[in-house]
């Protein structure tokens, strides 16, 4: 079935380096979409793009649709980035195929 | 931004209880969207829907019914709730007519079956 890899599964950086999330996904997706979980569950959606390359402040999210895969930068990262990134794909009437997750740790 | 609510936000119930999860949202979305969230599984999509009366069958819909009485309302409906059930759950909306444009998610229910 249709599969959505994220990695790396962890990320550590210090406050101030740049953070580069992957997504990989196994069949044609007709977007993908980024969320922020924050610790207490709810969801953040951060960028959403079908192809090509997306900004919203610090965060670029750039997606190669023909080579499944994407990917969400984060600039100058900061202590409040600290959480979880989920990457989405997007399928047959908008359904979403969610990967497992990147937990950021960002360090002072 | 889209506004989706969920009630109630926690939950809990007993082995073989019936339980209702709502959701609302206020922003004319056509297409509505049930998921559970587990660990090691991620987000999985149980049940959706592009209209009222409408219902379209998940990836993970076993023990699930779903009704859609109005475009702002959905319901999830777990009639003989078992502790597998146990999970947090979103709803999400999107608009356009062929549901591909970005979702928005409501805060979550967390459910607990005993």
């Amino acid at each position: 079935g249709q599969q959505v890899q994220q990695s790396p599964a962890s990320l550590v950086l210090q406050e101030g380096e740049n953070a580069e999330l992957q997504c990989n996904f196994s069949s044609t997706a007709t977007r993908l979409q980024w969320f922020y979980q924050r610790p207490g569950g709810s969801l953040v959606s951060l960028l959403s793009n079908p192809s090509g390359t997306k900004h919203t402040g610090r965060l670029t999210s750039t997606t190669v649709t023909k080579e499944r895969r994407g990917s969400l930068h984060i600039s100058s990262s900061q202590i409040t980035d600290s959480g979880t990134y989920l990457c989405a794909m997007g399928y047959n009437q908008g359904k979403l195929i969610f990967g497992q997750g990147t937990k950021l740790s960002i360090k002072p | 931004e889209a506004a989706v609510t969920q009630s109630p936000r926690n939950k809990v119930t007993v082995t073989g209880g019936n339980v209702t999860l709502s959701c609302r949202q206020t922003n004319s979305h056509n297409y509505m969207y049930w998921y559970r969230q587990d660990t090691g599984h991620g987000l999985r999509l149980i049940h959706y829907s592009y209209g009222a009366g409408n219902l379209q069958i998940g990836d993970v819909p076993d023990g699930y019914k779903a009704t859609r009485t109005t475009q702002e309302d959905f319901f999830l409906l777990l009639e003989l709730a078992s502790p597998s059930q146990t999970s947090l759950y979103f709803c999400a909306s999107s608009g356009g007519t062929g549901g591909d444009y970005e979702q928005y998610f409501g805060p979550g229910t967390r459910l607990t079956v005993l």
